[in-house]
């Protein structure tokens, strides 16, 4: 199984800022693979990135995602006060999997 | 528009099987490129993968929970059903269903995924005697 490792736990920035979320794989998986998703309080998540760097049908271009083999990161241009929520990475190897999750809170 | 609706029990016994039940409307389980997959969240945790099923009837579990996980689909009732045996209290969570989209690469020889698109806004389960 592939685990995803996300980091940091935790990022707190101000509005206005760039956030840069890691997502490190236990091994090497095909970027047509790596998904990552959105999810604030009391809601289902909501996918961002598909494909390691496409954006989803109504996202922002202040995300972007970036990478390959075993290090994706998604990246938050200029950070808007909605964007402050927890963001997950997924993966579709033989059995699919999501990393621990990145909180990205208001400093 | 494309919806997703979870439906089963609130709350099940220590050692019971749940059936959960995915409604779908708004696009085809018989259509090449979708699939449904199952996830679950514990109150305050992380996302846990579950289960998928794409329209060629192929199925997918997670590693850990493959012993106790069974997932299948009636098309005509655009239904997709994941029962789980065994529940345990460490099994109360938020569970959602939602769709994937697949497109085969011929020059690749392999999938290209397009995330899990549209997700149903979950239905809690609580395990307890």
């Amino acid at each position: 199984e592939i685990v995803l490792t996300q980091s940091p736990g935790t990022l707190s920035l101000s509005p206005g800022e760039r956030a840069t979320l890691s997502c490190r794989a236990s091994q090497s998986i095909s970027s047509s693979y790596l998904a990552w998703y959105q999810q604030k309080p009391g809601q289902a998540p909501r996918l961002l990135i598909y494909g390691a760097s496409s954006r989803a049908t109504g996202i922002p271009d202040r995300f972007s995602g970036s990478g390959s083999g075993t290090d994706f990161t998604l990246t938050i241009s200029r950070l808007e006060p909605e964007d402050f929520a927890v963001y997950y990475c997924q993966q579709y190897g033989s059995s699919p999997t999501f990393g621990q999750g990145t909180k990205l809170e208001i400093k | 528009q494309v919806t997703l609706k979870e439906s089963g029990p609130v709350l099940v016994k220590p050692t019971e099987t749940l059936t959960l039940t995915c409604t779908v409307s708004g696009f085809s389980l018989s259509n090449a490129r979708m699939g449904v997959s199952w996830i679950r969240q514990p109150p305050g945790k992380a996302l846990e993968w579950l289960a998928h099923i794409f329209s060629n009837d192929e199925k997918s579990y997670s590693t850990s929970l493959k012993s106790r996980l069974t997932i299948s689909k009636d098309t005509s009732k655009s239904q997709v059903v994941l029962t789980m045996t065994n529940m345990d209290p460490v099994d109360t969570a938020t569970y959602y269903c939602a769709r994937n989209q697949r497109e085969w690469l011929l020059l690749r020889g392999s999938y290209y995924y397009y995330g899990m698109d549209v997700w149903g806004q979950g239905t809690t389960v609580t395990v307890s005697s």
